[in-house]
């Protein structure tokens, strides 16, 4: 059983598309995130939602919004995508707390042509 | 498939170095990575090393890399109060990284 899904694993897109991708958590966490790789492989966080509420939100382009049905979705919604959002993203989920460990999605490579 | 292990927790009195340690698998490490994650935050990088070094320091932080026994380890000298989080070790190498489950620093008065 996959704790924490991601969709698509792979994204391939043009320039001004808008594009969605998926996060679903089975481990009844309340929290969840989105994390952006860069080139050099640092995780830089993007947004985190606790019980479908934002609860951080860091300087993030206003193209990227963060969608949450319920507890257990947090889904990346970009719109009019740029090169410069090509990377790896990552989604996460943790028991609310703030303190507890993150359990790391397999992660989405967005190709922005 | 590849792994990061690392302790769960570690004690330590104020004013003490600390040390955390991971192990990992991966032979095609590119970078090595310490996040750490305080109360309501994200994880934030808080240093990393390239593969082909074996130390890197940055005013309190230390990291010492073992490539050949593929041991990483974390000293924070001085702990404060303020460094009470969870720390992750990560392994970086072509298109993903790997984390560990992360070790919960608790600083002792």
């Amino acid at each position: 059983d996959t704790a924490v899904s991601q969709t698509p694993k792979y994204l391939v897109t043009q320039m001004g598309n808008d594009k969605s991708i998926k996060c679903e958590q089975n481990l009844g966490h309340d929290t969840m995130y989105w994390y952006k790789q860069d080139s050099k492989k640092f995780l830089k966080i993007m947004f985190s939602y606790n019980n479908k509420e934002l609860i951080i939100n860091e300087t993030v382009p206003n193209r990227f919004s963060p969608k949450s049905p319920d507890k257990a979705h947090l889904n990346l919604h970009i719109n009019s995508l740029e090169l410069g959002d090509s990377a790896v993203y990552f989604c996460a989920s943790s028991q609310a707390g703030g303190d507890n460990e993150q359990f790391f999605g397999p992660g989405t490579r967005l190709t922005v042509l | 498939g590849e792994d990061v292990e690392q302790s769960l927790f570690l004690s330590v009195r104020e004013g003490d170095s600390s040390v955390i340690n991971c192990t990992y698998t991966d032979s095609s490490s590119t970078y090595l990575y310490w996040y750490k994650q305080e109360p309501g935050a994200g994880l934030q990088l808080l240093t990393y090393i390239f593969s082909n070094m074996d130390m890197k320091q940055d005013q309190r932080l230390t990291v010492l890399l073992n490539k050949k026994d593929k041991h990483l380890s974390l000293r924070i000298a001085d702990t404060q109060t303020g460094d009470s989080a969870i720390y992750f070790c990560a392994d970086g190498s072509d298109d993903k990284i790997i984390f560990g489950k992360g070790t919960r620093l608790h600083i002792l008065p």
